[in-house]
């Protein structure tokens, strides 16, 4: 059963700071992995999806990786602002018939002004 | 970007009632969505996955009896809870997978929070 984990749980950060969010998943067999952000009391915005054979995504000031072998996925956050302030979630797709997404806790980030 | 609507965002009912969330994809077709729900300070949690025009296939631990879902067109799946109970409380998500992707990328609704007195 895949277990999806997130390293930290809070973090808070001054504004201006690079930061990295950890992902970890214990089977590798996956079909993708996303990065998401979820808002108090929203739903969630797909940041970035990372197919199996990729390594890396971008968006902005977002960079994901993903090393399957390892069973790790970082999210690195680039001269942070006060208005990605939110929970990120990691998710990973097994795919292949199996629809099952599953979630890490989220890593509740805070970036003081 | 593709987009999924949840409706109603909040609602507040009395205990022993049934409550319907809509989950609709705007601008494409979704042959299969799903629902989660999420505790407090949880990851959100698998409950169902609803086929177009065939029955939603449950998570261990979910009632079907108590979550009824239906997906009646490619762009419509609900969530019905029936006879509420204050325990049903949380958020509900669903998202949506489209025909016309085979990315596996998934497209979520903004979620739905149920509060039962």
């Amino acid at each position: 059963k895949q277990e999806v984990t997130q390293i930290p749980a809070a973090l808070s950060v001054p504004e201006g700071e690079n930061l990295v969010l950890n992902c970890s998943f214990t089977d590798s067999a996956i079909y993708n992995l996303q990065w998401f952000r979820q808002d108090p009391g929203k739903g969630l915005t797909s940041l970035l999806l990372i197919q199996s054979s990729q390594r890396e995504q971008t968006s902005g000031r977002l960079n994901a990786s993903l090393d399957k072998s390892s069973g790790r996925s970082t999210l690195y956050i680039a001269a942070s602002q006060p208005g990605d302030s939110a929970t990120y979630l990691c998710a990973v797709y097994s795919g292949a018939g199996s629809y099952q997404l599953t979630f890490g806790k989220g890593t509740k980030l805070s970036v003081i002004p | 970007g593709a987009v999924v609507s949840q409706h109603p965002s909040r609602v507040i009912c009395k205990s022993g009632t049934s409550v319907k969330i809509e989950c609709r994809s705007l601008d494409f077709q979704a042959t299969t969505m799903f629902w989660y729900r999420q505790f407090p300070k949880k990851s959100l949690m698998l409950m169902a996955t609803s086929n177009e025009g065939s029955k939603a296939t449950y998570e261990q631990g979910v009632e079907k009896d108590k979550f009824l879902i239906n997906h009646a067109s490619l762009t419509l799946s609900t969530l019905t809870v029936t006879s509420a109970h204050p325990e049903d409380s949380s958020f509900y998500i669903c998202s949506a997978e489209g025909v016309f992707t085979n990315t596996g990328e998934l497209f979520f609704g903004e979620g739905s929070r149920l509060t039962v007195l």
